[in-house]
């Protein structure tokens, strides 16, 4: 079984601490990604990774950096926290397999910020 | 950024009873078509990848079909159970590494 695993289930931070978040998946994947859910939006994507030190902007990266220095590992890095990146954030990763990509995601992280 | 919509956003339904509900999107222009489920406390899990026009998948009780002309896609639940109750995602992979973009989810309620 694929599994995919975060650091935090939860997560409590004051208004401008720099947050980090890992992500670790222990199936030899390619590509990562970090997306955040919040009520009435959805999964939004906020970054992702296709090889290791390789990153790609997904569709909301404004605040949020990212880092992926060994290919099992993908960091979500929040330069100076603030209230509004109160939220749930899920990490997923993918392997092509007959010319598709399921993504397998981990259990989520609930970042509260103060 | 493509819109993936998804409709009810939430819904009831007696235990027994069977259910559907609906993805649409703009775009014929992408590789496959996503359907998860999501229960509360856990990670959302796959249930079916479409990626033909005319496309149906079955898994038990669960099925899905898929109209890439008409834009949509039906996930259909055969007789309800509680454990059936989670929130269902649907997903267009599109662009570079088949990159995803998420409806908001419906959510369903079956009561026993």
């Amino acid at each position: 079984d694929v599994k995919v695993t975060q650091s935090s289930r939860y997560l409590v931070k004051r208004t401008g601490e720099k947050v980090f978040l890992e992500c670790v998946q222990d199936m030899d994947h390619e590509n990562m990604f970090w997306y955040r859910q919040d009520p009435g939006l959805g999964l939004r994507l906020i970054y992702f990774s296709y090889d290791v030190k390789m990153k790609e902007k997904g569709d909301i990266p404004e605040g949020y950096s990212v880092s992926r220095e060994k290919k099992e590992r993908f960091s979500l890095i929040l330069e100076s926290a603030s209230t509004n990146q109160t939220s749930m954030y899920l990490c997923a990763s993918s392997l092509e397999a007959g010319g598709y990509y399921e993504q397998y995601f981990g259990p989520g992280t609930r970042l509260t910020v103060t | 950024i493509l819109n993936v919509e998804q409709s009810p956003q939430s819904l009831h339904v007696q235990e027994g009873d069977s259910t559907n509900f609906t993805c649409s999107f703009p775009s014929s222009n992408f590789y496959a078509l996503h359907w998860y489920r999501w229960e509360t406390a856990k990670s959302p899990e796959a249930l079916f990848v479409m990626t033909l026009n005319g496309d149906e998948k079955k898994k038990g009780r669960i099925s899905a079909t898929l109209n890439t002309k008409e834009g949509y896609s039906y996930l259909y639940i055969k007789g309800s159970q509680p454990e059936d109750s989670a929130t269902y995602l649907c997903g267009l992979a599109w662009g570079g590494y088949q990159k995803v973009t998420f409806g908001i989810g419906t959510k369903l309620q079956v009561i026993p």
